[in-house]
């Protein structure tokens, strides 16, 4: 069965750093990895998609990158912003299920 | 933008009562699903659906139904509210193929 760590649990940094967020998944067959921030109290919001094929996928400050063979992704966030406080969850399509299998999550909190 | 709305933000519901859920989605996605989201447990999938009046039990069934009569609705249905239910209920969609997963905003339910 597939399973879905991400670490740190928690992170906190001061504005303006780069920073790395870890997701490690146990299956290398997957149709995609989807990395997702959630609010305080709210659902969640879909960040970026990585197909199984890809390495990697950018969208403005946030760049997300899959070496599925080592089963791990990597979301960068460069020059981080209070704004960027939120949990960021790691999620996996395993190449059977329709559904999703989730990380945990890495709470972040960004100082100003 | 897809947008998939639950009806409910916050609901207070006593034990016993029965308990409906609804989640729309507005972009004719084939596939639904209802995870729970609990502290220290993280998401976990109810129940899920890629077609009209088809439904799959995922990993947490025991105490839930759905039904999905439209396409574009998904309820979740408590039969009899329980305090373990206590929790934020997410909706999600998606379409066809290897593609994006929608969230809503969540309904975070209280059973006292």
């Amino acid at each position: 069965k597939q399973e879905v760590t991400q670490i740190p649990a928690a992170l906190s940094v001061p504005e303006g750093e780069n920073l790395v967020l870890n997701c490690s998944f146990t299956d290398s067959a997957i149709y995609n990895l989807q990395w997702f921030r959630q609010d305080p109290g709210k659902g969640l919001t879909s960040l970026l998609l990585i197909q199984s094929s890809q390495r990697e996928q950018t969208s403005g400050r946030l760049n997300a990158s899959l070496d599925k063979s080592s089963g791990r992704s990597t979301l960068y966030i460069a020059a981080s912003q209070p704004g960027d406080s939120a949990t960021y969850l790691c999620a996996v399509r395993p190449g059977s299920a329709r559904q999703l299998t989730f990380g945990s999550g890495t709470q972040l909190t960004v100082l100003p | 933008d897809v947008k998939v709305t639950q009806s409910s933000r916050y609901l207070v519901k006593r034990t016993g009562e029965k308990v409906f859920l609804e989640c729309v989605q507005d972009m004719d996605h084939e596939n639904m699903f209802w995870y729970r989201q609990d502290p220290g447990l993280g998401l976990r999938l109810i129940y899920f659906s890629y077609d009209v009046k088809m439904k799959e039990k995922g990993d947490i069934p025991e105490g839930y139904s759905v039904s999905r009569e439209k396409k574009e609705r998904f309820s979740l249905i408590l039969e009899s509210a329980s305090t373990n239910q206590t929790s934020m209920y997410l909706c999600a969609s998606r379409p066809q193929g290897i593609t994006e997963a929608f969230f809503g905003q969540g309904t975070r339910l209280t059973v006292v």
